[in-house]
């Protein structure tokens, strides 16, 4: 079973500061990596993609990715309030196109 | 375009009911997702359309499901005689290219509650 472990959290960091999220995956095949958001009660939005080693800014978003470690981040920087919610990574792995893998989220709460 | 559309946004139904959801992708989209996403879970992979093609159902699609999608653009997707543990977020996707290139953006959501 391929899987996508993040820890539930929560993780509470006070704002202004860095947060950081972090994802492991099983499938060593895997080729792309997503990170969405998701506030409570509404579906996941999409923030970040990432498709090779190393890392990639988007704004105050940095995706992180380790292929040999597999191993994924996401970290937020100035952490704002708005910021609360549950941080899903997924992935999709070599033998599926179109299926992505998610993890169970981690809930990021931002203290003003 | 609005995005992915999804309807009604909640569904309350009695046990042993039959419901039905319905998606509208992107126009330009040939490929549509369902997942579902309980409580403290992710979502999960549940069908999957290429035009009007099925091409894959999870296991976690039961025989009282049934998902659709004629002539390609539309989708419903059909839990009959509803239990209980079908209480969920039912989410849909869609895209053109697969998900490894660009990810995919999810509809709304419809929220089932079955008492």
């Amino acid at each position: 079973q391929k899987e996508v472990e993040q820890n539930s959290g929560p993780l509470s960091v006070p704002e202004g500061a860095i947060a950081s999220l972090n994802c492991t995956y099983s499938d060593r095949g895997s080729q792309s990596f997503f990170w969405y958001r998701q506030y409570s009660g509404k579906s996941p939005e999409l923030i970040m993609s990432i498709y090779s080693n190393g890392d990639k800014e988007d704004g105050r978003f940095t995706a992180q990715l380790n292929k040999a470690s597999q191993y994924v981040s996401l970290l937020i920087r100035d952490s704002q309030p708005s910021d609360s919610a549950t941080y899903l990574c997924a992935v999709n792995g070599e033998d599926s196109s179109y299926k992505l893998i998610f993890g169970s989220g981690t809930r990021l709460l931002v203290r003003p | 375009d609005t995005g992915v559309s999804q309807n009604p946004r909640h569904k309350i139904t009695k046990r042993g009911q039959n419901v039905t959801f319905r998606c509208d992708p992107i126009s330009e989209h040939n490929r549509l997702y369902w997942y579902r996403q309980t409580l403290g879970q992710g979502p999960e992979f549940l069908t999957y359309f290429q035009n009007e093609a099925q091409l894959e159902k999870s296991r976690l699609l039961s025989d009282r499901f049934s998902a659709e999608r004629p002539k390609g653009s539309f989708s419903t997707l059909e839990i009959q005689r509803t239990e209980q543990g079908d209480s969920a977020m039912y989410l849909c996707a869609s895209s053109f290219l697969g998900p490894g290139n660009y990810g995919y953006t999810f509809g709304s959501g419809t929220r089932l509650t079955v008492v």
